[in-house]
């Protein structure tokens, strides 16, 4: 089955700097990978996605590549502000099995202004 | 526009006590209905999802079960709670078809402590 490795597992930086992080997947036929922001006590909300059949997408200040040779992917946020402090969570998956979502380990990251 | 609903959002019980869990979906029909569990600082670890009425997959052996009575109402049970059970239980669900189908949308979650 899938595997999903996300790194790293806490990131901290100052306020205006921008942050990565990184999750790897293993199974060559997963076409979709979300993103989710959790916040502290609350729901995890979906906060941008990226299909196989694009290698880039830009949601305002957030960016998630996709290099399926590799078969990573990566979510960027640029000119963080304190209110990005959450837990991160990637994701992966095939269409074809029912959506079972296989989640990354989480990334705490905190946003210090 | 759809919604999901879950109640109770806390709810703190003896070891040994049963528990039951409740999360309805509102404006659409036949979603594939999930269970994830959430320990303190943990990731997503999906327990239970479900394509339709009565059908019920397990992805984790526990002390858990779920129903699905209605095409839209999905439980989550045990008969007797254990102190690992403790956690953030969170309803989701998902559409059908491609694309957009994929989109995990969650419910507001179940702080459960067991004592």
């Amino acid at each position: 089955g899938e595997n999903v490795e996300q790194h790293p597992s806490t990131l901290s930086v100052q306020e205006g700097d921008s942050a990565v992080i990184k999750c790897t997947y293993s199974d060559s036929a997963s076409n979709y990978f979300p993103w989710y922001k959790q916040e502290l006590g609350k729901r995890p909300q979906l906060i941008i996605d990226i299909r196989s059949n694009v290698g880039e997408k830009k949601d305002q200040r957030i960016a998630v590549t996709l290099n399926k040779t590799a078969k990573h992917f990566s979510l960027h946020i640029t000119e963080t502000q304190p209110e990005d402090s959450a837990v991160y969570f990637c994701a992966a998956s095939r269409a074809e099995y029912g959506n079972k979502l296989v989640f990354g380990a989480g990334t705490i990251l905190r946003v210090k202004s | 526009s759809q919604t999901i609903h879950q109640w109770p959002a806390t709810l703190v019980q003896p070891v040994g006590s049963p528990l039951s869990l409740e999360c309805t979906v509102e404006g659409t029909s036949n979603p594939n209905l999930y269970w994830y569990r959430q320990a303190a600082g943990r990731g997503l670890q999906l327990l239970f999802y479900s394509v339709g009425i009565g059908q019920i997959s397990s992805e984790v052996p526990q002390n858990l079960s779920a129903s699905r009575p209605q095409d839209r109402q999905f439980i989550l049970s045990s008969k007797k709670l254990l102190l690992s059970d403790s956690g953030f239980y969170l309803c989701a669900w998902t559409g059908t078809g491609w694309p957009g189908a994929n989109v995990l949308t969650f419910g507001a979650g179940s702080r459960l402590t067991v004592l």
